[in-house]
């Protein structure tokens, strides 16, 4: 089955403890990307990946680090989390770099920082 | 500044009637457009989409209307489901490279009634 998965769904968590958010597709795509969900915000994007080894700021990436080794794996690293990195973190895919192309969602991961 | 924007958080519906979600964008440079729809505790997944070539895109109860020179797409849901209730988030992206980039509004709650 086609699908992006995301490690772990839930996770609460402390001030400055660093955590790592996984990230796997299936489907050989070349994009990644990284959103948050915030209520009365939408779905911002954090850093994007066009391919292995090419990352890049999305537009809210302050505080966080990506990086793309492999091309189904996007993890999203918090090296020290405060608590307005609390939110809903959606990672998705899709086949080219391209906006016509249909990008697939992982589950979320509902993150809480304390 | 909000380059996509979805001015009604939310909308009631009594099912079998029109749903219609609307949003409004503000960069001439977009070229493709495409509504996500959310339940809750799940991803975002593709519902429709439309290129700027084109004014009306239809896929079974879902159309979506594209007004280039208003700078204004319409997603006419009909009939309306219970189904249907969910969050709905509209995109907006350009070609390729950093420009295919997805921008999204901030999403309207339709909930529709039996």
């Amino acid at each position: 089955e086609a699908q992006v998965t995301q490690n772990p769904r839930y996770l609460i968590t402390v001030t400055g403890k660093k955590l790592t958010v996984t990230c796997s597709q299936n489907m050989n795509h070349e994009y990644m990307s990284w959103y948050r969900q915030d209520p009365g915000l939408g779905l911002r994007q954090i850093y994007y990946s066009m391919n292995v080894e090419v990352t890049d700021k999305g537009d809210v990436p302050e505080g966080y680090k990506v990086s793309r080794k492999e091309k189904r794996n996007f993890p999203l690293i918090l090296e020290s989390p405060s608590p307005n990195q609390t939110s809903l973190y959606f990672c998705a895919s899709r086949i080219g770099t391209g906006g016509l192309y249909e990008q697939y969602f992982g589950p979320g991961t509902r993150l809480t920082v304390t | 500044d909000q380059q996509v924007k979805q001015n009604s958080p939310s909308l009631s519906v009594q099912e079998g009637r029109i749903s219609i979600l609307n949003c409004d964008y503000t960069n001439s440079m977009f070229d493709y457009f495409l509504w996500y729809k959310k339940y809750p505790a799940e991803g975002p997944t593709f519902l429709i989409s439309i290129s700027s070539i084109k004014d009306k895109n239809e896929d079974g109860r879902f159309t979506v209307f594209l007004n280039k020179s208003a700078k204004h797409l319409s997603l006419h849901i009909v009939p309306s489901q219970p189904g249907d209730s969910a969050v709905y988030f509209c995109a907006a992206s350009g070609y390729g490279g950093s420009q295919g980039n997805l921008i999204f509004g901030k999403g309207t709650k339709l909930s529709v009634k039996p």
